[in-house]
């Protein structure tokens, strides 16, 4: 069964730290890795799309890596601001045909 | 371009009734993909629609159903609501040949 796990489920840093979040998926024949935030009761935004053949993507501060031999991918996030608190979700994809299946999400909170 | 767009945004429906909810994709987006989001479950896929046919079905009962008109707007059909179909319904557009998903803001139902 593919699934995608996303530990921990919640995470509150200070203002200013650099942060990885973790994503890990059960099937390595992975046709690409997104990750996206959610803002309370609102839709997804897209942040990155890695390809299966690429290893990272980066989008200003934030950088993110996919390893499909040991089915994991991580979303760095440097000198984190208070506008960066909201869910992320990892969603991988194991087809063509845009049905990808997501992690749970990890809440982040950003203290001032 | 404007965003994906989801009609209605909130939606108070009782047990035993039907509902249909409405997406527009970004335009030149052919690809159509619907997810359910509960507290429980998270984001799960329902259906994948490009160029008028169903490409992907997720695990939901037929009472779940979609189509897509020629123009790529999508509609979603729930019969016979239950309690538990109470959620966030979310619709994505998908960008080729990427493959990134654009979300809309999604439609809250509630079954009553």
């Amino acid at each position: 069964k593919q699934e995608v796990t996303q530990i921990p489920a919640a995470l509150s840093v200070p203002e200013g730290e650099n942060l990885v979040l973790n994503c890990s998926f059960t099937d390595s024949a992975i046709y690409n890795l997104q990750w996206f935030r959610q803002d309370p009761g609102k839709g997804l935004t897209s942040l990155l799309l890695i390809q299966s053949s690429q290893r990272e993507q980066t989008s200003g501060r934030l950088n993110a890596s996919l390893d499909k031999s040991s089915g994991r991918s991580t979303l760095y996030i440097a000198a984190s601001q208070p506008g960066d608190s909201a869910t992320y979700l990892c969603a991988g994809s194991y087809s063509s045909a845009s049905k990808i299946i997501f992690g749970s999400g990890t809440r982040l909170s950003i203290r001032p | 371009k404007a965003g994906v767009t989801q009609t209605p945004r909130y939606l108070i429906k009782t047990r035993g009734q039907q509902v249909t909810l409405s997406c527009s994709p970004i335009s030149g987006h052919r690809s159509v993909s619907w997810y359910q989001q509960t507290p429980g479950q998270g984001l799960q896929f329902l259906f994948e629609y490009f160029s008028e046919t169903q490409r992907n079905k997720g695990n939901f009962p037929g009472r779940f159903s979609g189509r897509q008109f020629s123009n790529s707007r999508s509609e979603m059909n729930v019969s016979t609501l239950e309690l538990g179909d109470s959620a966030l319904y979310l619709c994505a557009s998908t960008e080729f040949p990427q493959e990134t998903q654009y979300f809309g803001p999604g439609t809250r139902l509630l079954v009553l």
